[in-house]
């Protein structure tokens, strides 16, 4: 299977504790994607790359996530200091260049902060 | 900005009974549009997309229709199976950006009982 993969799938962490996740994406997808999906809601956007270089991140991301693409492939993305709201479902997409391509899914890195 | 509003779940239908999931969209421009499904323990697969006015999306007997007078693409099935059962998100993405992020509807569960 060539698919998006994600790990961990799952991690639990106590407050205050560093996280990193990495995201490997389909070998010829030049962007990727990070969405953030809380329970009982749809996913909202996080940041973009276009191969390594970070294009857009959302106000949802604070100073203290921080995502990297250092090689224009895999991507982690980093949460320092984790509070109890980031636990949510981090969700890694890519897709090749063009107008209308698909973007694929990861199963996503469910984090827990406890 | 653009948004997605879909109807409120839980759904719950009796095998082979009529489908239908509501979705409208607001966005300043022409966006893809597109239905996501989540299989419990699963990520999100693409269930179908339409990316211009009057396209109908189809695929394991789902359907929806761009409908860009009345900003919407319901997704309807004629005969649901138990295997239906998951959650279904609606989401538009505006192609005319360079990011070509996706926005998303909360999402909708679906359960069909034998």
């Amino acid at each position: 299977d060539t698919g998006v993969s994600q790990d961990p799938r799952h991690k639990i962490t106590k407050r205050g504790q560093n996280v990193t996740f990495r995201c490997d994406p389909i070998s010829e997808h030049n962007r990727l994607y990070w969405y953030r999906q809380t329970l009982g809601q749809g996913p909202e956007f996080l940041t973009y790359f276009q191969n390594e270089a970070q294009l857009e991140k959302s106000r949802l991301l604070s100073d203290r996530f921080s995502a990297e693409r250092p090689k224009g492939s895999f991507s982690t993305l980093e949460i320092q200091r984790t509070e109890q709201g980031d636990s949510a479902m981090y969700l890694c997409a890519s897709r090749r260049e063009g107008r209308n391509t698909e973007a694929f899914f990861g199963q996503g890195t469910r984090l827990t902060v406890v | 900005g653009d948004s997605v509003t879909q109807m409120e779940g839980p759904v719950t239908l009796s095998e082979e009974a009529f489908l239908t999931i509501n979705c409208t969209y607001t966005a300043t421009g022409y966006p893809s549009l597109f239905w996501y499904v989540q299989y419990p323990g699963e990520g999100l697969q693409l269930l179908l997309k339409a990316t211009k006015a009057d396209d109908k999306g189809s695929n394991k007997g789902f359907e929806a229709t761009y409908r860009k007078e009345t900003t919407s693409f319901h997704l309807e099935k004629g005969s649901v199976q138990v295997s239906d059962s998951a959650v279904y998100f609606c989401a538009l993405r505006d192609d005319a950006g360079n990011n070509r992020k996706l926005i998303w509807g909360l999402g909708t569960s679906l359960a069909v009982n034998p």
